[in-house]
């Protein structure tokens, strides 16, 4: 069964880059597979990042994915006021059969 | 423009059973999974669950004796029935769809409705 750890919140200055981490608690998985998404304040959550790396059409390219061992993770490049929101990684978890989220970070802009 | 566009009582009552509908316009089913996720106040996203356009259908394991999914291709209609409801269950209830990626080997939520809050009563 997965869980996935995030830091409960990040934050930078406007132009900083700001990075959150998920690690998935399977240490012998291996590097997950996961979607990231963003929910800014009282909207739906949006397709951010998906397989790790790629990034849909008309996500600004300051948004980038990556992986390496146990974990993935989320930077945020060039860091606007309006990138401050919640920020989720998933991934299908298939001895569940089940999506598993993890725990969120909110990105405060400073 | 395809949208997803929830419906739902609005307050429940404790024990009572609860009922949602996620109307599709813009698109049909095709080959997507239709999923339910929801998020209680100031807390982070679950998810419920899914079905595919053949019906086929997979539940959060911590959910699945309480939650029965199901599709109505005539109406461009999907719905979420959830027995047995407590306070906890008091949520923002969204609908998504998910897509595939045949180059990548996965799928994701790419597009999602605005939510429809459900508040459990006792």
């Amino acid at each position: 069964q997965s869980v996935l750890v995030q830091p409960p919140s990040a934050s930078g200055t406007p132009g900083q880059r700001v990075t959150i981490s998920c690690s998935e608690s399977r240490s012998n998985i291996g590097s997950p597979n996961v979607n990231w998404y963003q929910q800014l304040p009282g909207t739906a959550p949006k397709l951010l990042i998906f397989a790790s790396t790629q990034r849909p059409s008309g996500v600004p390219e300051r948004f980038s994915g990556s992986k390496s061992g146990t974990s993935a993770s989320l930077a945020i490049s060039g860091l606007r006021s309006e990138d401050e929101a919640d920020y989720y990684c998933a991934l299908w978890d298939d001895s569940l059969n089940a999506w598993v989220f993890g725990g969120g970070t909110r990105v405060t802009v400073l | 423009q395809v949208q997803l566009q929830e419906s739902g009582p609005g307050l429940v009552k404790s024990s009572e059973t609860l009922s949602l509908t996620c109307t599709i316009s813009g698109d049909s089913f095709r080959n997507y999974y239709w999923d339910w996720v929801r998020q209680p106040a100031g807390k982070g996203l679950e998810w419920i669950g899914r079905i595919y356009v053949s019906g086929s259908t997979n539940y959060n394991p911590s959910l699945k004796s309480r939650v029965t999914m199901s599709i109505d291709t005539s109406k461009n209609q999907f719905s979420l029935r959830m027995t047995s409801v407590t306070a906890a269950d008091t949520a923002v209830y969204y609908c998504a769809r998910e897509d595939y990626s045949s180059t990548s080997w996965i799928w994701f939520f790419d597009l999602w409705g605005r939510g429809t809050p459900i508040t459990v009563s006792s």
